[in-house]
């Protein structure tokens, strides 16, 4: 993986549901990864940064996972409020800059 | 209030013209980035500064400038040299102590 990729593009649940969607991130040269939540009319804001391979991190309803040897970090949100509504953005950090992904976009329905 | 501001909101340039995005900080943050966004790809890194007086180009710097003369401020000119400038521009900062960017709440450019 030469890019950083986040997958679903979109995502759709009702009030309740848990959901998860995943970066992955070139394997080599890794330093961190990080987590942003942007929501609509507003600025990116940091969730978590990640730098050891099996890291687990939890923030209120919001945890993620992180898997250095292949590449790739899970974000879990655990019964979905409408508040979630945001895109959630993967950034892989080569020491001097952040390579994003395209992120995933959630809405939450009531 | 301590943050990143972005001015102004929207901004609209006839084509041809060169444009100046504001981005002044009061975090006290050694390091300055300028992002664009486009429909459907990720945020990409145009020009960043670690120190004043220092800078170093991203990975799409054609047709951009910037100058750090201050800490506080790292303004990006938009060139008529740039092919498609419409898009959303985001400044951010790095905090070491928390090891993560902060942003500012971005410009949305169109040129017409």
């Amino acid at each position: 993986i030469l890019n950083v990729e986040q997958s679903p593009q979109s995502l759709h649940v009702q009030e309740g549901d848990s959901t998860n969607f995943t970066c992955s991130f070139p394997s080599s040269n890794f330093y961190a990864l990080h987590w942003y939540r942007w929501e609509t009319a507003k600025s990116p804001e940091a969730l978590f940064v990640m730098t050891l391979n099996g890291d687990e991190k939890k923030k209120g309803r919001i945890s993620a996972t992180l898997n250095t040897k292949e590449g790739y970090s899970y974000l879990y949100i655990k019964g979905s409020q409408p508040e979630d509504s945001a895109t959630y953005l993967c950034a892989s950090d080569n020491t001097d800059k952040l390579i994003f992904g395209t992120g995933t976009r959630l809405q939450v329905f009531p | 209030d301590g943050g990143i501001t972005q001015s102004p909101k929207y901004l609209f340039r006839k084509e041809g013209q060169n444009v100046t995005l504001s981005c002044e900080q009061n975090l006290n943050h050694d390091a300055m980035y300028w992002y664009r966004q486009d429909p459907g790809q990720g945020l990409r890194l145009i020009y960043y500064s670690q120190i004043v007086n220092d800078f170093q180009k991203g990975d799409i710097a054609e047709g951009y400038s910037v100058s750090r003369e201050k800490k506080e401020s790292f303004p990006l000119t938009v060139t008529s040299a740039q092919k498609n400038p419409t898009a959303f521009y985001l400044c951010a900062t790095w905090g070491r102590s928390t090891d993560t960017q902060y942003f500012g709440p971005g410009t949305r450019l169109t040129v017409l």
